[in-house]
């Protein structure tokens, strides 16, 4: 069974502060890692993925992660924080089963991120 | 590439009511998923569509949820007698086969009341 564990429901930062975003996964397999971004009443929107190739990925409007296999995370940063990042955040992992390959994913609580002026 | 469409994107129903979604997958994207979403909660698998065959189906679809994708085009989840506790956002999903991204849709709002 796979899970996620988001550290911190809500976070806050200072316009222009780092942002870092707390993910830990448990997968018996290699896994398949995401970060997706919810606006109010909006869908999910993938920021970025990793997908055994490079162990830093970059995403969508400056964010990035690293895949650290031996602490089991794969948390988000982005240097400078914008008052449009503000949003919920979720880490993901994926089922890379054989067979029917579903890629379903198993997602964490999420964590709200607030930018402060 | 028109994304994955949802409809109704807000349903407000007294419970005991049926209620049915419908969407719309980024097209040739041979996977659909359907996903719910409660309040302060991340969203949860419900079930899987490959083409037309619906190879996955979690748990937390009870005997009062159905979905079906009938072409291996759209698919529709209906809900029957709702109850209070299917207030939720329904999000439908989808991917190409042998793709690893997940796209998902705007979402459909249900309340019941």
């Amino acid at each position: 069974a796979q899970s996620v564990t988001q550290l911190g429901s809500h976070v806050s930062v200072s316009e222009g502060a780092l942002v870092l975003l707390r993910c830990n996964y448990s997968s018996s397999v290699p896994p398949y890692l995401f970060w997706y971004v919810q606006y109010p009443n909006q869908g999910l929107q993938l920021l970025l993925k990793y997908t055994s190739a490079a162990t830093l990925v970059k995403g969508i409007n400056g964010f990035e992660a690293e895949f650290k296999k031996s602490e089991t995370s794969f948390h988000l940063t982005k240097p400078s924080a914008h008052m449009s990042d503000a949003a919920e955040y979720f880490c993901a992992v994926s089922d890379r089963r054989s067979g029917a390959g579903s890629y379903q994913l198993t997602f964490g609580k999420g964590t709200k991120l607030s930018v402060i002026p | 590439d028109t994304g994955v469409s949802q409809n109704p994107r807000h349903k407000i129903t007294k419970r005991g009511q049926n209620v049915t979604f419908r969407c719309d997958p980024i097209s040739e994207h041979n996977r659909l998923y359907w996903y719910r979403q409660t309040l302060g909660q991340g969203p949860e698998f419900l079930t899987y569509f490959q083409n037309e065959a619906q190879l996955e189906k979690s748990r937390l679809l009870s005997d009062r949820f159905s979905a079906e994708r009938p072409k291996g085009s759209f698919s529709t989840l209906e809900i029957q007698r709702t109850e209070q506790g299917d207030s939720a956002m329904y999000l439908c999903a989808s991917s190409s086969l042998g793709g690893n991204t997940i796209y998902f849709g705007e979402g459909s709002w249900l309340t019941v009341v």
